[in-house]
């Protein structure tokens, strides 16, 4: 069963003040990791697509890292509209049947000014 | 462009009810998924379409779930007999279905079950 973990579940940060959020995954073959950003009252918005291990992809302060095993999402010098939660899902090659993702919980990123 | 369309965004309704949701996917887009966010919770998977046909049911909690899809467009979500544990936001998402194709969500539908 493909399981994803994401941690912490919750980070306070100050505005300017560098992070990173964890999701760490187990998945029979990995098709595609995503992130999305989700915004109060609203559905996931899409971020990210990494496909194999050591690719890495960057959007504004946002850069997201593969491995093997995780998935990073580096925060540089956040600003307040930063603060959402971040999920991240993976995709797995599921031999005919649904190509739906396996989400994570979320981190809950608050930046204050 | 327009993004996925889900109606009413809140439903309220008494236990034992039946309620049926509805997603406006991006035209085009020929898969559907419906998840189901509960607080506290990650995205539950309940339903795929592929066009109109659904080959994958297995998220469907309970069988007093059940989905439809027409035209390879609009998606109904309907739940019977409902109960409290069926409070939650369903999302409804949509993709063109292929590698770099990233599911596209709607606002989603807040239910409420008293």
């Amino acid at each position: 069963e493909d399981q994803v973990t994401q941690s912490p579940e919750a980070l306070r940060l100050q505005e300017g003040e560098s992070s990173s959020l964890n999701c760490s995954y187990t998945v029979s073959g990995l098709r595609g990791l995503f992130w999305y950003r989700q915004d109060p009252g609203k559905g996931p918005e899409f971020l990210f697509t990494l496909y194999s291990a050591g690719e890495e992809k960057e959007k504004e302060r946002l850069k997201a890292t593969l491995t093997k095993k995780e998935s990073f999402l580096h925060i540089t010098a956040p600003k307040p509209e930063d603060s959402a939660t971040y999920l991240c899902a993976v995709q797995a090659y599921s031999g005919g049947g649904a190509d739906g993702l396996t989400f994570g919980k979320g981190t809950h990123l608050i930046i204050q000014p | 462009g327009a993004g996925v369309s889900q109606s009413p965004s809140n439903k309220v309704t008494e236990k034992g009810k039946d309620v049926e949701l509805r997603c406006d996917p991006i035209s085009g887009h020929t898969a559907l998924y419906w998840y189901r966010q509960s607080l506290g919770q990650g995205l539950e998977f309940l339903i795929y379409f592929q066009g109109n046909s659904a080959p994958d049911k297995s998220g469907l909690p309970s069988d007093r779930f059940s989905a439809e899809r027409t035209g390879g467009s609009v998606s109904t979500l309907t739940i019977q007999r409902t109960q409290q544990e069926d409070s939650a936001v369903y999302l409804c998402a949509s993709s063109l279905r292929d590698r770099d194709s990233p599911l596209h969500f709607g606002n989603g539908t807040r239910l409420t079950v008293t």
